[in-house]
């Protein structure tokens, strides 16, 4: 069981380039998530999943994009990255008959 | 808006020491709190509570809630240099799809 996996580990980008995070999850959940997390911030959502085929927005959605691609799969799209979108992406994944989520290691992404 | 507060921010402590980490929160339709340490990547789950009055415990880590006052507090005793992280709080707000509202964190450090 490899758990909640993300690609790429690390990321540079020029202001507006476009990129795709990627996640995977092999323990069947139903529910996905994405956040970011600045110093001094703390987590803050950006979208989520409840199950296969439906997104929501989170707590700071503008400038990014997801896609439920199956069951296993979760990707977060930046359309044209700005620097205010350098930050480090955590994937989560949960039961829904459980509270607590499972996170991915993380893809630090810098913009400039 | 819904809010969730720990403090202090930071702390620094001598390894044997016993501290406690604060969360309070101020939210809509609340649904539990759960506990999360993180080290250098991913938040790794430590405990979930739902009920006030309740202990949770794992070897030197505990923790309870106070629904009435909106509040829980994590407890470590005989601190160790591995227990250094920053330990973040969440509240679960929606229930059915376990959508986390996070704290900004606590960094702890114990030092040898």
């Amino acid at each position: 069981n490899a758990g909640v996996t993300q690609t790429p580990k690390f990321q540079v980008l020029k202001t507006g380039q476009s990129m795709t995070l990627q996640c995977a999850q092999d323990m069947n959940h139903n529910s996905m998530y994405w956040y970011r997390q600045d110093p001094g911030m703390g987590l803050r959502l950006i979208y989520y999943s409840a199950s296969e085929g439906t997104t929501d927005k989170g707590e700071v959605p503008n400038g990014y994009n997801v896609s439920r691609l199956n069951k296993r799969e979760f990707s977060l799209r930046l359309e044209s990255a700005a620097p205010s979108q350098t930050s480090v992406y955590f994937c989560a994944s949960s039961d829904p008959g459980r509270y607590e989520q499972y996170f991915g290691p993380g893809t630090r992404l810098t913009v400039t | 808006e819904d809010k969730v507060v720990q403090s202090p921010l930071s702390l620094v402590v001598h390894e044997g020491d016993t501290v406690t980490l604060n969360c309070s929160y101020e939210v809509t339709n609340f649904r539990s709190l759960l506990w999360y340490k993180q080290e250098k990547k991913a938040p790794t789950f430590l405990f979930m509570l739902t009920s006030s009055g309740i202990e949770k415990k794992s070897g030197r880590l505990s923790s309870i809630l106070d629904k009435k006052e909106l509040f829980s507090i994590l407890n470590i005793t005989a601190t160790q240099t591995g227990d250094s992280a920053i330990y973040l709080c969440a509240v679960d707000l929606t229930g059915a799809n376990s959508k986390l509202t996070f704290g900004k964190g606590i960094t702890l450090s114990v030092r040898p």
